[in-house]
């Protein structure tokens, strides 16, 4: 078990370009969590995968950011058509259902929208 | 609303104990966690509380108490490292995945 596994560390890009994310969880995790946190803050949640199954979506998530978990392993998050705003630390986190739930952050990928 | 309240930050001495509180307004309750956080790094796991009572793991105890909506963080013997912050987290009333983020307390720890 090596842990929740985050890449890439950095990315910086230019306003209005796409950017993608990947996440690798613990292997016998079956949940999935984005978040996204900004310097002084706690972690703000974005979406949720059981498995496969996207469960929630934060409402305050706009069109532009999507999310896969295609086989229940890995995910993607992306961020089309980046704005500055979106700079920040994304964080993915993964948990075992069961009695505590607790949740296992990777690394996180700061990204910076110049 | 749901609101998770902690002080921004606060400062102690190298060998010493110290206190960090955490307050919750939630309409239920499904536990309490306790994450440290180094500048640049992502959160790490440090305790979970769902009854009341002390829960010690070495150098670092949380205590909850449900019917006042209050934790703390217990920090002994303080060590350089454990400067970072702490960041305390409510597990929402209507799921078992969304967690309810405080802004963590930043602590500074002094020779």
């Amino acid at each position: 078990d090596t842990g929740v596994s985050q890449d890439p560390r950095h990315k910086i890009t230019k306003r209005g370009q796409n950017v993608t994310f990947r996440c690798d969880p613990i292997s016998e995790h079956n949940r999935l969590y984005w978040y996204r946190q900004t310097l002084g803050q706690g972690p703000e949640f974005l979406t949720y995968f059981q498995n496969e199954a996207q469960l929630e979506k934060s409402r305050l998530l706009s069109d532009r950011f999507s999310a896969e978990r295609p086989k229940g392993s890995f995910s993607t998050l992306e961020i089309q058509r980046t704005e500055q705003g979106d700079s920040a630390m994304y964080l993915c986190a993964s948990s075992l259902a069961g009695s505590t739930d607790t949740q296992y952050f990777g690394p996180g990928t700061r990204l910076t929208v110049l | 609303g749901q609101n998770i309240d902690q002080p921004t930050e606060m400062t102690a001495t190298e060998g010493a104990i110290v206190q960090i509180n955490c307050t919750y307004q939630t309409s239920g309750f499904n536990g309490l966690f306790w994450y440290q956080q180094h500048a640049g790094e992502a959160p790490t796991f440090l305790s979970y509380n769902v009854l009341d009572g002390l829960e010690e793991k070495g150098r670092f105890s949380s205590f909850l108490s449900r019917s006042k909506g209050y934790s703390y963080l217990l920090l002994k013997e303080l060590q350089m490292k454990d400067s970072a912050s702490y960041l305390c987290a409510v597990r929402a009333p209507d799921s078992n995945y969304q967690l309810i983020w405080g802004a963590g307390t930043k602590l500074i720890i002094k020779p």
